[in-house]
C-alpha cells in the first residue's frame, strides 16, 4: 500500500525565518509528487516534481525531489503570516495519496 | 479560484438520507476525481472519472457512487448516511488521466456535509 509521511506535524515560526517540510513516500509504482497548500478550504497546488523535473522554484517556494532516498523537501524562505496554513504532499498519477499534512504558523 | 466549482457549499441531513453532490470541471479538463477528507483519515481518493469513463477507484463505500457526463461534469451521490460520512468532499479535475505520468489536480471549494 502507498504511503505518505510528513514531518514536522505542526510547527512555529517567526515572519523572516526559513522553513523546511519533509515528505517521505513508499510507494509501487513512482509517477509523481505534488505539494499543495490547504488554509481555509480548497488544496492550492503548488509544485509537482516528476522523473524528469526534480527541482522547482516559485517565488520564495521551491522544491526538491530524491527519488532515490524516496523524499522530497519544501522551503520556504523569509515567510510571511500569509503562509500559514497546513503544507500536503501528495503522491501517485491518477490515484493520489496524501500524507497528514505540516500545519504552518508563522507569527508576526 | 482554481476554476472547479462544487455545489452546494455546505449540506445537513439526517441519518439514512440520500444527497447528491455536483462538481464541473476547469474548462478542457477531462479528468474529475472526487476526495473525501475528515479530521481522522485526512484527504482520501474515492473515483476518478476520465471522459465519461469510470477511470480508477479508491476506498470508496459501496454505499457512494458517481457519474460524469457528457459535459464532464460529475455528480456524487451518498445514499443511506450515517454519521461518519460527515466531512469535506472536494472535487478535483486534470487534463489528463493520470494514469501514464505525473499529473496535475486542481481542487475546487469543496461541499461540507454535516449528518445528524
Amino acid at each position: 500500500e502507498d504511503k505518505v509521511v510528513q514531518s514536522p506535524l505542526s510547527l512555529v515560526v517567526h515572519e523572516g525565518d526559513t522553513v523546511t517540510l519533509n515528505c517521505s513516500y513508499e510507494v509501487t509504482n513512482f509517477r509523481s509528487l505534488l505539494w499543495y497548500k490547504q488554509e481555509k478550504k480548497a488544496p492550492t497546488f503548488l509544485f509537482m516534481l516528476t522523473s524528469s523535473g526534480i527541482e522547482k522554484k516559485s517565488g520564495r517556494l521551491s522544491s526538491i525531489l530524491d527519488k532515490k532516498e524516496l523524499f522530497s523537501i519544501l522551503n520556504i524562505t523569509a515567510t510571511q503570516t500569509g503562509d500559514s496554513a497546513v503544507y500536503l504532499c501528495a503522491v501517485g498519477g491518477n490515484k493520489l495519496v496524501f500524507g497528514a499534512g505540516t500545519i504552518l504558523r508563522v507569527k508576526s | 479560484d482554481s476554476g472547479v466549482t462544487q455545489t452546494p457549499k455546505h449540506l445537513i441531513t439526517a441519518t439514512g438520507q440520500r444527497v447528491t453532490l455536483r462538481c464541473s470541471p476547469r474548462s478542457g479538463d477531462l479528468s474529475v476525481y472526487w476526495y473525501q477528507q475528515s479530521l481522522d483519515q485526512g484527504l482520501q481518493f474515492l473515483i476518478q472519472y476520465y471522459n465519461g469513463e469510470e477511470r480508477a477507484k479508491g476506498n470508496i463505500l459501496e454505499r457512494f457512487s458517481a457519474q460524469q457526463f457528457p459535459d464532464l461534469h460529475s455528480e456524487l451521490n451518498l445514499s443511506s448516511l450515517e454519521l461518519g460520512d460527515s466531512a469535506l468532499y472536494f472535487c478535483a479535475s486534470s487534463v489528463h488521466s493520470g494514469t501514464s505520468g505525473g499529473n496535475e489536480q486542481f481542487f475546487g471549494p469543496g461541499t461540507r456535509l454535516t449528518v445528524l
